[in-house]
């Protein structure tokens, strides 16, 4: 129940094309969702994240997807760049109190020109 | 954005020492920070649960006399590694937490135990 599923667990995307990276969830309780980006050797660092008030967040060209009924989530990279290249985790927890985030396995993104 | 740091950014040390690791919020205050463990190629496993003034909480399998943390101030933990031996060795990262929802991560430290 504690779960965060992550699929897939690597992708190869061509320069300019988009990226996309799924999450499913079955806490209910689950009510906060960031995507986080990491670098080789680095600490992850805050990509986006939603909240299931709405469907969908767009920043720049991330894009979050959010399916409350189906308790699935997805990233959406627009126009993918080599830069782009990292691990991305996507977690899970409920918005009140402290309680830390359930993170999904990864996955491990390569863009290549 | 909010900012947290570790230092150190990497340590070597001899098997047998202790190790200690710093986490701080620079322009923030943390009521709550994470401790995570990070293995190559795999996710973030959370060590333990820490908040300003009181013990922090360990996950299951975590050893809290090997691992001490604490959380004195709102914007300063450590993690001391005690008795390092070889299998210690991975990339510890910190995360803080303020009044709102998200985590901030700190840089990671790699720690190497000879």
């Amino acid at each position: 129940q504690q779960q965060v599923k992550q699929s897939p667990q690597s992708l190869i995307v061509q320069k300019g094309g988009i990226s996309i990276i799924n999450c499913a969830y079955e806490n209910t309780a689950f009510d906060y969702f960031p995507w986080y980006q990491q670098f080789p050797g680095k600490g992850p660092a805050l990509l986006i994240a939603i909240r299931p008030d709405v469907s969908e967040k767009k920043e720049g060209r991330f894009t979050i997807s959010f399916n409350k009924s189906a308790k699935q989530f997805s990233l959406h990279i627009m126009d993918s760049q080599p830069g782009d290249s990292a691990t991305y985790f996507c977690a899970a927890s409920p918005r009140t109190g402290n309680t830390p985030l359930v993170f999904g396995k990864g996955t491990r993104l390569s863009v290549i020109a | 954005g909010a900012v947290v740091s570790q230092h150190p950014s990497w340590v070597i040390c001899k098997s047998g020492t202790s190790v200690k690791i710093e986490c701080r919020s620079l322009d923030f205050q943390a009521t709550t920070m994470f401790w995570y463990r990070q293995f190559p190629k795999q996710s973030l496993m959370l060590m333990a649960t820490s908040n300003e003034g009181s013990k922090a909480t360990y996950e299951q399998g975590v050893e809290k006399d090997k691992f001490l943390i604490n959380h004195a101030s709102l914007t300063l933990s450590t993690l001391t590694v005690t008795s390092a031996h070889p299998e210690d060795s991975s990339f510890y990262i910190c995360s803080a937490k303020g009044a709102g929802d998200t985590q901030y991560f700190g840089p990671g430290t790699r720690l190497t135990v000879l």
